[in-house]
């Protein structure tokens, strides 16, 4: 399995632009989580889904973050309008629904907005 | 909802001596307790985890302690080497399989 895949590995933006990270999970997790890591805030979990529908969204900062997953293979999280303090490293992560199992990590994706 | 504390933020060792990194937490409902190890520039990756229905795991040089009563958890690293410097990451169960993660603990072996 290739593992949670993720894109972009790097995006520079400028404020106010749109910015739409990319999520592949591993093939049958059922559940998938969006991080976002700082220095300042450590990894803090934005919103998480099972079975494509989403469960907490309680981490989104404000209405300019948004995530969908169409399907299980898929998801996205879109920042509109980007701002500077959006600068970080986001990471999408995937764990099987039943049971308890630790995530596993994409390589996430590191966000720059100037 | 669950917090998780962790200590401490940084930790230097001497290679060979053993480290220690403890995280406490306040959902008496958790009830398992991944730990994840992340590389500079790199994704966290899971290195051992534990289930409350067991005290200890290991796995070789990689060790978790729980104790449900205090609600408290504990990695322990013997023999460090080098490669073991990264960033720790201790985390708790929180509702549906969401799990809320420690601070981090910046690990240094000091060759």
């Amino acid at each position: 399995d290739a593992g949670v895949i993720q894109s972009p590995r790097h995006e520079v933006t400028e404020m106010g632009q749109e910015v739409t990270l990319r999520c592949k999970p591993i093939s049958g997790h059922n559940s998938l989580f969006w991080y976002r890591q700082t220095m300042m805030r450590g990894l803090e979990l934005l919103i998480y889904f099972n079975n494509n529908v989403p469960i907490d969204d309680s981490g989104m900062p404000e209405d300019r973050f948004s995530a969908k997953m169409p399907n299980a293979s898929f998801s996205t999280l879109k920042i509109q309008p980007s701002e500077p303090r959006d600068s970080a490293v986001y990471f999408c992560a995937s764990s099987p629904l039943t049971g308890f199992y630790g995530y596993t990590f994409g390589s996430g994706t590191r966000l720059t907005v100037v | 909802g669950e917090n998780v504390e962790q200590h401490p933020s940084t930790l230097s060792v001497q290679e060979g001596d053993s480290a220690v990194i403890k995280c406490t937490y306040s959902d008496s409902a958790s009830n398992y307790f991944p730990w994840y190890k992340q590389e500079l520039g790199k994704r966290p990756q899971l290195i051992i985890d534990i289930r409350s229905n067991v005290g200890e795991k290991k796995d070789q040089r990689i060790a978790v302690t729980l104790n449900k009563t205090a609600k408290h958890f504990s990695l322990h690293i013997t023999e460090t080497q080098p490669e073991d410097s990264a960033v720790y990451f201790c985390a708790a169960h929180s509702g549906t399989y969401k799990y809320i993660f420690g601070t981090g603990t910046r690990l240094k072996v000091l060759a």
